[in-house]
């Protein structure tokens, strides 16, 4: 069974200040997924990386997958009220299968 | 963006009623995908299915059934809700060739 594990579990931050956050596993992926969930509803895509080493940039947001694709961080620079959510990374597996693991999730508060 | 449908959005009802989550999804995608999840907490796999009358189950047990009658149709049934199965239910499609999910917004349950 694929673990991830993220971290930290809960951030509360003020506006303006930025934060990683991080997803680790022992576990190869070959690709590696984003999402941002708000209360009631489905966890919307932020990104996929595939590449090892690869790093996106998405506005406020740099995503990097890590070289040997076990880990993933997310850098959210000057973060704004409108970034509250909880931030799910998931991992998909190697062969045909192919189903996603996802992280326990990070609780990112920022307040005004 | 996706979609996704699932209905009802929110269901609260007595112990020991049969109910049946439905979602849709109007992409044409072969994958489907159920999970569960707590507030704040990770998504658990509950059901998934990877084409028409193809349906296996996931990671986590459950009493529920699905099945996949049409492409565009994943329903999921329980035959006798019980408080335990109170949670959130989400409904999730994938293309070919592809590892990315997209979420419908949900079911939110609850047993009483």
């Amino acid at each position: 069974t694929q673990l991830l594990e993220q971290s930290p579990q809960f951030l509360s931050i003020q506006e303006g200040e930025n934060l990683t956050v991080y997803c680790n596993s022992s576990s190869v992926f070959s690709s590696l997924q984003w999402y941002r969930q708000e209360p009631g509803e489905g966890p919307v895509l932020l990104v996929t990386v595939v590449t090892g080493g690869e790093v996106k940039k998405l506005k406020r947001l740099t995503f990097q997958f890590g070289d040997a694709r076990k880990d993933s961080s997310l850098h959210i620079t000057a973060a704004q009220p409108g970034d509250t959510g909880l931030y799910l990374c998931a991992g998909a597996g190697r062969g045909s299968a192919r189903q996603l693991t996802f992280g326990s999730g990070t609780q990112l508060t920022v307040l005004p | 963006e996706a979609d996704i449908y699932q209905t009802p959005r929110y269901l609260v009802i007595g112990t020991g009623k049969k109910i049946t989550l439905e979602c849709s999804q109007t992409m044409g995608h072969d994958k489907m995908y159920w999970y569960q999840q707590d507030p704040g907490m990770e998504l658990h796999l509950i059901h998934y299915s990877y084409g028409v009358n193809s349906t296996e189950k996931g990671d986590l047990s459950s009493e529920s059934t699905v099945s996949r009658i049409r492409t565009e149709h994943f329903p999921l049934t329980l035959e006798s809700a019980r408080p335990s199965h109170t949670s959130q239910y989400l409904c999730a499609s994938s293309g070919t060739g592809t590892d990315t999910q997209y979420f419908g917004p949900g079911t939110r349950l609850t047993v009483l």
